[in-house]
């Protein structure tokens, strides 16, 4: 089955300073690729996701790229503030027809943003 | 616009115990996921349902775990005799059945149980 690995577990940036965070995937067959942001005692929170048809999306400070042929996508956070400061997971999935396949967690980076 | 909402947020049981674990959809999704999140780990699958339908069971342990998505009604997920390992947070996840946005899951606020 699939499997996700991702890096690096524990990050630390200053306030303004780009952060990285890397995942590798298992199984050519997955298409989908969200990311999550979890705050203490919440639930994870979609920040952004890329499907396997593009290589890049931006959305403001936060961008993602796929290399398929690699089986790796990234998460960008420019100009990063305190209040990024959470744990992040990437996932991956996949979907065919009509049925929507369940998402396979990294086991998350704990992003700190220092002032 | 209410999002997906589970119940109750913390849950405490004794070795033994039944817990069950209630989460209502989105509006309009009927395609609902549960996932365990043990602490300092990412969220492990456990079952897929869509209504009176499970569709994929393979992360559930085959004993003491059960799920359903009534027609009418939140998806329950209970877990019977609860040991100290079943101590987690348990996250449900909804999604809607069709267009741009399948496959997009939104997550409640979790579940935590602590089995004492």
């Amino acid at each position: 089955g699939e499997n996700v690995e991702q890096h690096p577990s524990t990050l630390s940036v200053q306030e303004g300073d780009s952060a990285v965070i890397k995942c590798t995937y298992s199984d050519s067959a997955s298409n989908y690729f969200p990311w999550y942001k979890q705050e203490l005692g919440k639930g994870p929170q979609l920040i952004i996701d890329i499907r396997s048809n593009v290589g890049e999306k931006k959305d403001q400070r936060i961008a993602v790229t796929l290399n398929k042929t690699a089986k790796h996508f990234s998460l960008h956070i420019t100009e990063t503030q305190p209040e990024d400061s959470a744990v992040y997971f990437c996932a991956a999935s996949m979907s065919f027809g009509g049925s929507q396949g369940n998402l396979i967690f990294g086991k998350g980076t704990k992003l700190s943003v220092k002032p | 616009n209410a999002g997906v909402m589970q119940n109750p947020r913390h849950l405490v049981r004794r070795r033994g115990q039944e817990a069950r674990l209630r989460c209502s959809p989105m509006k309009g999704h009927s395609h609902v996921y549960w996932y365990r999140q043990l602490p300092e780990e990412g969220l492990k699958f456990m079952v897929y349902l869509q209504k009176e339908n499970i569709i994929d069971e393979s992360g559930m342990p085959k004993e003491r775990f059960s799920a359903e998505f009534p027609k009418e009604g939140p998806s329950i997920l209970r877990i019977q005799q609860v040991v100290r390992g079943d101590s987690a947070a348990y996250f449900c996840a909804s999604s809607p059945p069709q267009g741009a946005a399948k496959n997009i899951q939104y997550f409640g606020a979790g579940t935590r149980l602590s089995v004492l």
